[in-house]
């Protein structure tokens, strides 16, 4: 099973300011037929579901505010954001969905206001 | 617009199963594979499985093999995700939701509780 491990547990951030999230896989999620790195980012709000952020290891979803990229590849990967603002405050998830059937979640990091 | 509606909260007592659906709207519903995840209480996303509505093809967890069940009724765009022999560590919010590739929509989550 591919284990998902994300740093820090937790951050708090000035609003305007930037916002860094790790995420790495205990093996590689690049799949090499595609070139395709088989990661995804999720936010989630208490009482929410999670909200798809990044796909493809730095596809935005649409809709998604474009101070949030991700970037990375292989095993070590990033989620930013660039310029934090008040309703960024949730936990945030990485996932990889290469390894098939257990598309596991890293354990979340959670960002607040400083 | 695309919708995943569950069903409501679930009771059960320890040995016994749950059925939880999820009702597809928006779009077609055998065009996207269906994920279910599971949080319990101030946990992180667990996932458990995922099944492709179109030929009714799963992937479980090694966790849950055994005792979880998905299916669909393509007619009425609907998922099932059946767990069975429920023990006080299954309690949790069960959300089902749409795609592999970065699941896009989910619905709003059904909690079950195991109790006796």
């Amino acid at each position: 099973d591919i284990v998902m491990t994300q740093s820090p547990d937790s951050l708090a951030v000035s609003l305007g300011e930037r916002a860094t999230i790790n995420c790495k896989s205990s093996q590689s999620v690049l799949y090499s037929s595609n070139n395709k790195n088989y990661l995804a980012w999720y936010q989630q709000k208490p009482g929410q579901p999670p909200k798809l952020l990044i796909y493809w290891a730095s596809t935005r979803e649409s809709g998604v505010p474009d101070r949030f990229s991700g970037s990375g590849s292989g095993t070590d990967f990033t989620l930013t954001i660039s310029s934090l603002q008040a309703e960024d405050v949730a936990v945030y998830y990485c996932q990889q969905y290469y390894s098939t059937p257990l598309f596991t979640f890293g354990p979340g990091t959670k960002v607040d206001i400083k | 617009q695309v919708q995943l509606v569950q069903s409501g909260a679930e009771v059960k007592k320890p040995g016994a199963s749950v059925k939880v659906s999820c009702k597809a709207s928006g779009y077609t519903f055998t065009s996207y594979d269906i994920n279910w995840v599971r949080q319990a209480t101030g946990q992180g996303l667990e996932w458990m499985g995922w099944m492709n509505p179109n030929s009714g093809n799963t992937g479980y967890a090694q966790k849950f093999q055994g005792r979880v069940t998905m299916t669909r009724n393509t007619s009425i765009s609907t998922a099932y995700m059946e767990l069975s022999s429920l023990r006080s560590e299954d309690t949790a919010v069960y959300y089902c939701a749409r795609r592999v590739v970065g699941a896009d929509y989910w619905g709003q989550g059904t909690l079950v509780t195991v109790s006796s």
